[in-house]
């Protein structure tokens, strides 16, 4: 079957620290794999995606690559700023169906 | 670009009234939408989803007479909640699939319900 499997949190690091969060999956068929963060009281926004093999998204400092030999999509940013406290999703999609994948998200909160 | 609307953003009613959440892709077709349920601190659970001008498909142990669904255009689904109870409060959150084949969903911003 589909699923995603995530790092749990929450995980709390100061400013400028290194930041990954985990994210492994298993998939029947090609999966795109995606990265989402939501703010409090705020619906999902699109951090980065990859929709095959050895693909590398990025965005606002972020990046992610798609390791199909690890079947893995971690997280990772340099740099953590306090702006960057929210909670990280990682999903996945496959071709044959409508469905995202969602893992459990994981709860960052960076102090200054 | 890809912007995608919820109304309202929040809203509280009494146990036993009904209450309806609109979803718009703005600019935008989205052949498929998505609605979602989230609960405090925990992942998103798919509810249903819909195609326009279709039957919602249900995702198991989702009653499809309390929550109705109308994907009445390539722009617009609505989300009701019927005889909503304590137990209905939650926030959905609805996404859509582009027409042109974008394997990406855009999400809303959500809705938060508080029923009394």
């Amino acid at each position: 079957g589909n699923s995603v499997t995530q790092m749990e949190g929450p995980v709390t690091l100061s400013e400028e620290a290194f930041l990954t969060i985990n994210c492994t999956y298993t998939a029947t068929g090609y999966p795109s794999l995606f990265w989402y963060v939501q703010y409090p009281g705020e619906g999902l926004q699109l951090l980065l995606k990859a929709t095959k093999a050895d693909d590398k998204g990025s965005n606002k400092g972020f990046e992610a690559t798609y390791r199909k030999e690890t079947t893995s999509f971690h997280l990772e940013k340099g740099s953590v700023q306090v702006s960057d406290s929210a909670v990280y999703f990682c999903a996945l999609s496959v071709f044959s169906s409508n469905q995202f994948y969602f893992g459990t998200g994981t709860s960052l909160t960076v102090i200054p | 670009g890809a912007v995608v609307s919820q109304h309202p953003s929040w809203v509280i009613c009494k146990s036993g009234t009904s209450v309806k959440i609109e979803c718009r892709s703005l600019d935008f077709q989205a052949t498929t939408m998505f609605w979602y349920r989230q609960f405090p601190k925990q992942s998103l659970m798919l509810m249903a989803t819909s195609n326009e001008g279709s039957k919602a498909t249900y995702e198991q142990g989702v009653e499809k007479d309390k929550f109705l669904i109308n994907h009445a255009s390539l722009t617009l689904s609505t989300l009701t909640v019927t005889s909503a109870h304590p137990e209905d409060s939650s926030f959905y959150i609805c996404s859509a699939r582009p027409i042109t084949g974008d394997r990406e969903q855009y999400f809303g911003p959500g809705t938060r319900l508080t029923v009394t």
